[in-house]
């Protein structure tokens, strides 16, 4: 059973309009992170929440927002998506910030930009 | 910055064969991870290493840890069709958090 769930699965916006996408998780991680991955190249870190606590990547644009409502679930908001911003984007949860915690990575969200 | 390079780039190979893949730093790590990512999909671990030294094996993976800590090195035997994918090798940065940087990953191409 997925343990990392991302809705949905493809999203298509406009230029300049926002969009949300969400996450959920079932292992009770206190941790919960999200990624930008473009074609052909490797996930990139756009920010984490270790529970309440919002932690940026000093070089996420401003555009990209993040909420965490609970444990359960966390959200992405890209407020006026560029046609720069489409990509997988993909959620992980950890246990703890410790680096021998091992990320669980949801299927993504492809998001294509009109 | 870190950088994790991986190589090589892609593999195109028989089913059947081995395939070896590695992944090196200009900086050490204390962790290394590998994850597997298939079209469509999020990258799914396959292995994780915490010591200098370390060889670990899941069914038909081995990976190990490189002694100096700047590199890791994942091993394939018997190739099998649904093993196609891109290998990612990972490692967390930043001192003390598990924020993740990824390699360049390797594209693996199996021909039944």
């Amino acid at each position: 059973d997925a343990m990392v769930i991302q809705n949905p699965r493809y999203q298509v916006t406009q230029f300049g309009k926002p969009v949300t996408l969400s996450c959920s998780q079932t292992l009770n991680h206190n941790v919960m992170y999200w990624y930008q991955q473009k074609s052909s190249q490797a996930p990139k870190l756009l920010f984490h929440y270790y529970d309440k606590d919002f932690n940026n990547e000093a070089d996420t644009p401003d555009n990209f927002q993040s909420r965490r409502p609970n444990t359960s679930f966390c959200f992405l908001d890209i407020r006026s998506p560029g046609l720069g911003d489409a990509a997988m984007y993909l959620c992980a949860t950890s246990r703890t910030t410790e680096g021998n915690q091992p990320q669980h990575f949801g299927d993504g969200t492809r998001l294509s930009i009109l | 910055g870190q950088q994790l390079n991986q190589s090589p780039q892609s593999m195109f190979i028989q089913e059947g064969e081995d395939v070896s893949m590695n992944c090196t730093s200009s900086s050490i790590f204390n962790t290394w991870l590998w994850y597997k990512q298939e079209p469509g999909e999020g990258p799914v671990l396959l292995i994780a290493l915490y010591k200098a030294g370390e060889l670990t094996s899941n069914g038909r993976l081995t990976a190990q840890f490189g002694i100096t800590r700047k590199d890791s090195f994942l091993n394939i035997s018997a190739s099998i069709p649904s093993d196609v994918g891109i290998y990612f090798c990972a490692g967390p940065y930043g001192g003390a958090t598990n924020k993740l940087i990824f390699g360049t990953g390797t594209l693996l191409a199996v021909q039944p």
